[in-house]
């Protein structure tokens, strides 16, 4: 089966670090996203990762490696605006899509 | 604007009725995913086409059916409706694997409430 397993809820203070961990389990894996979604809005792509090792684009960063079925997303120098769902997804031969994890950003 | 346009923005129908939801994807791309959102919930994939056939399918209920046509615009077809039904129904388009970018982008979504 297709298992993706995100934290449901984090929260986090205006200027901090953040890592959103994403776990998965899949019948083939060709590579790793994450999107940015806010309530009631279209998903927005973040990063992709195919190869193990870090992807670092701004102030968004992320992780993967291969062999342990894991990523991470870590948000640096937060803003307010970063309040969003973000979702791990992996590509098999469909796109599958974790649940999300509802990041709250604080002042 | 990411280039995937879905029709219509809102629809309102009663249980039992049928709908239908359109998506035309990125010039070029030629897969198209169907997803379903339910209020707080995740992204269930419900069925992908690529260049005018199925690819591959998730938890679609037998109720609802999809096609992609030939100028590569998709079609989800939701009958029977009930009001579990109601939720936001994304399409995204992209390249498939090995043939470049594989990024999904995804449309503004269609909410479907049903009462």
């Amino acid at each position: 089966g297709q298992n993706i397993d995100q934290p449901t809820e984090m929260t986090a203070t205006e200027g901090a670090i953040v890592q959103i961990n994403c776990t998965y389990q899949t019948s083939g894996f060709n590579g790793l996203f994450w999107y940015q979604q806010h309530a009631g809005e279209a998903p927005t792509f973040l990063s992709y990762n195919v190869l193990d090792g870090l992807e670092e684009k701004g102030r968004f960063s992320s992780f993967l490696s291969r062999s342990k079925g894991y990523s991470y997303l870590l948000l640096k120098e937060l803003q307010m605006k970063d309040s969003a769902s973000y979702l791990c997804a992996v590509n098999t031969d469909k796109l599958i899509f974790g649940t999300g994890t509802r990041l709250q950003v604080f002042p | 604007d990411s280039g995937v346009t879905q029709t219509p923005k809102h629809l309102i129908t009663a249980t039992g009725q049928r709908v239908t939801l359109r998506c035309s994807p990125r010039s070029g791309d030629l897969s198209v995913y169907w997803y379903q959102q339910s209020l707080d919930q995740g992204l269930q994939f419900l069925i992908q086409y690529y260049n005018g056939e199925e690819r591959a399918k998730g938890n679609i209920l037998e109720r609802f059916s999809a096609q992609q046509f030939p100028d590569l615009h998709s079609e989800l077809n939701l009958s029977s409706l009930e009001l579990g039904d109601s939720a936001l129904y994304f399409c995204a388009s992209s390249v498939p694997p090995g043939e470049g970018d594989t990024e999904a982008f995804f449309g503004q979504g269609t909410r479907l409430t049903v009462v």
